[in-house]
């Protein structure tokens, strides 16, 4: 299974909006509404943004929403703030019970 | 809800690690475990999956053959051993909670396997 596509970096300026893409197959983005993205701060463990495409966990901020379209899943962050700067990973359930991350995102807050 | 993680370990080329991950504040049996690793400056990297309730798992092509997962329900922990390791072993690795079968949380704090001659 390879790893889903993500740009390596996205920026912008505070309370601008930065969207994230993650681009796989129809073997996994494009096959299932199971798409993750996870926000992690360097020497942190990882933490759930978004699952399921769009839903948000408790706790988590409206600024930010999940989409898909395809094969392609969206992150985008709107109103960023600096606590945002961090690195985001897509997953996305893959077929065979197989899970895939994206190669991440590290986002810089300008 | 919360997963803990046992220490630190270095290990030479070809020896085994078993990293514990104790769960507290959900009924363990009631989820899977996942199993992701880290090396360093990398991406995360998925390697597998166990149920807690019967102890299915599910490999990496990436580390099956070398991987084991086993959980233990009466104490509420989760195990993984990496046998045969190499220095690209070397990584943070993580337990994760999988809810529903897709997404992951919480995570556990993280355990550093260094392989080192």
């Amino acid at each position: 299974q390879s790893a889903l596509t993500q740009p390596p970096s996205a920026s912008g300026s505070p309370g601008q909006s930065v969207t994230i893409s993650c681009t796989g197959t129809s073997s996994d983005v494009g096959g299932y509404n199971y798409v993750s993205w996870y926000q992690q701060h360097a020497g942190k463990a990882p933490k759930v943004m978004i699952y399921e495409v769009n839903k948000r966990p408790s706790g988590v901020p409206d600024r930010f929403s999940g989409s898909k379209s395809g094969n392609t899943a969206s992150l985008t962050v709107s109103g960023l703030q600096a606590e945002d700067e961090a690195d985001y990973y897509c997953l996305s359930y893959a077929d065979n019970n197989n899970w895939v991350f994206g190669g991440g995102t590290k986002l810089t807050v300008l | 809800v919360q997963l803990v993680q046992s220490g630190a370990e270095v290990k030479k080329p070809g020896a085994s690690v078993n990293v514990s991950c104790k769960a507290s504040g959900y009924t363990f049996n009631y989820y899977g475990v996942s199993w992701v690793r880290q090396a360093p400056g990398q991406g995360l990297e998925w390697m597998g999956w166990i149920s807690a309730s019967n102890g299915n798992t599910n490999y990496a092509r990436k580390v099956q053959g070398r991987v084991t997962m086993t959980a233990d329900a009466s104490t509420s922990t989760a195990y993984m051993e990496l046998r045969s390791l190499r220095f690209d072993d070397t990584a943070v690795y993580y337990c994760t909670r999988a809810i529903r079968g897709n997404w992951f949380a919480p995570w556990g704090q993280g355990t550093l396997v260094t392989v080192s001659s």
